[in-house]
């Protein structure tokens, strides 16, 4: 089945550490995001890409890096200079209409 | 003023109500406008899009657009205890690139 996947869906970091959420799709779809949810909070847009080999920073991009080498994976790094990294992180792709969304699982990170 | 407000609630609603949610946005060129159900501890996924004046149904769910007032509303009619969820509304920003502005949602109970 089509589908985003998102790995791993719980992961522990000790401060200081990067660490990579990986966001794969089989949709065939052009534009992808990174989102980022904290509690009793809205999205907010952290990356994107409409294609290969392009990607803009989104509204937090700071502490944040990702890569866009091939159409079907979009991974996100978080980096140490992440002041707060703890969050549920959403990678979602769209086609056609932009702003029609269809989201991965999430990955849920925790510092310690 | 926040991009995107909505009533945080909760909303609690008795099976086979109406549900009304409601969502006004600051950005006068937004022309694309949609609603997204979260499960709690799932990901979002779009259940309405709405882009002209009006109303828009689509089987229990109808969407309200008042671009003149900046509102955007969702009703639920014969609500279930399965419609139990976070709503969240999403706006874009007068782009053709996808970016939203997300609210933070209203979590509604449909109770039995």
């Amino acid at each position: 089945d089509g589908g985003i996947t998102q790995s791993p869906k719980y992961l522990f970091r000790k401060e200081g550490q990067n660490v990579t959420l990986s966001c794969e799709q089989n949709l065939n779809h052009d534009a992808m995001y990174w989102y980022r949810q904290d509690p009793g909070q809205g999205l907010r847009l952290i990356y994107y890409s409409q294609i290969v080999n392009d990607f803009q920073k989104g509204d937090i991009a700071e502490g944040y890096s990702v890569s866009r080498e091939k159409k079907e994976s979009f991974p996100l790094t978080v980096t140490s200079a992440q002041k707060n990294p703890t969050a549920f992180y959403l990678c979602a792709s769209s086609i056609g209409q932009p702003g029609e969304l269809f989201f991965g699982e999430g990955s849920r990170l925790t510092v310690l | 003023q926040k991009e995107v407000e909505q009533n945080s609630g909760p909303l609690s609603v008795p099976e086979g109500a109406i549900a009304s949610l409601n969502c006004t946005y600051s950005d006068r060129v937004s022309q694309s406008f949609f609603w997204y159900r979260q499960y709690s501890g799932k990901s979002p996924e779009l259940i309405m899009s709405i882009y002209s004046n009006g109303d828009k149904e689509d089987g229990r769910f109808t969407a309200q657009l008042n671009k003149a007032s900046q509102y955007v509303s969702l009703l639920i009619r014969d609500s279930q205890p399965s419609d139990s969820a976070t709503y969240l509304c999403a706006v874009d920003r007068g782009s053709t690139l996808g970016r939203l502005y997300f609210g933070r949602g209203t979590q509604l109970t449909v109770w039995p």
